[in-house]
């Protein structure tokens, strides 16, 4: 594709309740990063995929945050039992390679009510 | 944290006049790398500097960085109110994370 894609682009949910937040990568891109951006704030970074590498996980806020790669490719970040502070932004963001220039998706806005 | 900072947290300058912004960090990095948001959109990279760079110019930007004094400063010059948006630097501090910063808001009034 011509850039990173990211679905849904609005999400609102029920305290409580899972949600799934997609992410397509740019074609080729072996890095792959997640952040969480709250209003007005910076990035905050969740988590990282390189390859066939284990995820660098070190970012992700609690147990309720996952995310998994399929195929070096599309990535999902499921956030279980949602709570009102996961209210956010969250933006994905492919690289060609580790360290390189980051192309962001245009995020998903998590509304938690 | 090696989150770096970033100051003004907001700027607000007429149309044609210059905008500077900076940047500071904290531990030693590989390189640092400047990006603008406009308002619900995602990050758009601007340009990268490397630690052995002192200076660089991409059109109407110019990035200095200091090591020394860990900090960098990203000018605009003669600003256009497309230029409006928040401007991150992101630094690499050779682990598996960028550090972005909290962002400085620009806003260019015509």
């Amino acid at each position: 594709g011509a850039g990173v894609s990211q679905s849904p682009s609005n999400k609102v949910t029920e305290k409580g309740k899972d949600v799934e937040l997609r992410c397509d990568p740019i074609s080729g891109h072996t890095a792959l990063y997640w952040y969480r951006q709250s209003l007005g704030q910076g990035l905050e970074f969740l988590i990282y995929f390189q390859g066939n590498s284990a995820p660098d996980k070190s970012g992700l806020p609690s147990d309720r945050f996952s995310a998994e790669r399929t195929g070096g490719s599309v990535s999902t970040l499921t956030i279980q039992r949602t709570q009102q502070e996961d209210s956010a932004v969250y933006l994905c963001a492919s690289s060609i390679s580790n360290k390189n220039i980051q192309y962001f998706g245009a995020g998903t806005r998590l509304s938690v009510l | 944290s090696q989150q770096g900072e970033e100051d003004p947290q907001a700027l607000s300058i007429q149309e044609g006049e210059n905008a500077t912004m900076n940047c500071s960090y904290k531990t030693s990095i590989n390189n640092l790398q400047w990006y603008r948001q406009n308002s619900g959109r995602g990050l758009v990279h601007l340009i990268l500097i490397r630690s052995n760079e002192r200076e660089k110019h991409s059109g109407r930007l110019r990035v200095t960085l200091d090591t020394s004094k860990k900090s960098s400063s990203l000018l605009i010059t003669a600003s256009r109110a497309a230029d409006t948006a928040s401007y991150f630097c992101a630094t690499d501090a050779g682990l598996n994370q960028f550090y972005f910063g909290t962002g400085t808001s620009l806003t260019v009034i015509p």
